[in-house]
């Protein structure tokens, strides 16, 4: 079975730094890209990135280029999420999800992990 | 960057057909996906390029795209349907993956 197993819940000052991860496990890592959507509470799904664990190539989103960095170690199947400054702007849910190609869907959600900054 | 633009809500009687709508330029040259999110659950695909299901997901649930308008349909609607949809497509020209603003569909 192909799952995706987040990291859990955090709860963060604003200026601190952070890093999620996201487990994948049922399928060859290297061969599909690993992605990042953000939702804020009571709002819609935005993409943060992309990362294609075979050649480490990385995309952001406008909105989100130079405030995250998203990051893949194939040794453990696992990617990462993260902030060196957090702001309380960055209060939401993350979700990492499985993307074949640029054009495919996105078919496999994890649960999400859900980050909090406040002071 | 390119935008996608849905309703905010559509409603339905159950039993009814819902018709949600996601507009783009020529969006009908783009593979459109919809996403459905439960209340306090991660997103499911249910249509993936313009009018594909996955696995599991039922019958009911079929898509279409052309011009500047792709449609998740919902047929025979169900309380269980009830959820917020999203389109999503994959925008060449930026190389980003854009979302809809999202569509509540409520079951009268």
């Amino acid at each position: 079975e192909v799952q995706l197993v987040q990291s859990g819940a955090e709860v963060k000052k604003p200026g601190e730094s952070l890093k999620i991860s996201c487990q994948s496990s049922g399928y060859s890592f290297t061969d599909y890209w690993i992605g990042w959507v953000r939702q804020m509470p009571g709002k819609g799904l935005e993409c943060v990135g992309v990362t294609y664990p075979g050649d480490s190539e990385t995309t952001y989103s406008p909105s989100f280029q130079g405030r995250v960095t998203i990051s893949a170690d194939r040794s453990i199947n696992t990617a990462y999420l993260q902030w060196s400054s957090l702001k309380a702007s960055d209060t939401a849910i993350y979700y990492c999800v499985r993307v074949e190609t640029t054009t495919s869907p996105m078919d496999v959600w994890g649960k999400g992990t859900t980050v909090t900054v406040s002071s | 960057s390119y935008v996608l633009t849905q309703p905010p809500s559509v409603s339905v009687a159950p039993g009814q057909t819902a018709t949600i709508t996601c507009g783009g330029n020529k969006i009908g040259t783009k593979s459109v996906h919809w996403y459905q999110q439960k209340p306090g659950q991660a997103p499911v695909l249910v249509v993936f390029d313009d009018l594909d299901r996955p696995s599991g997901i039922p019958e009911r649930f079929s898509g279409s795209n052309s011009g500047n308008t792709a449609t998740l349909t919902v047929s025979r609607v169900e309380a269980g349907d009830e959820a917020d949809y999203y389109c999503q497509v994959w925008d060449g020209p930026t190389d980003h993956r854009v979302f809809g603003g999202g569509t509540r569909l409520t079951v009268l």
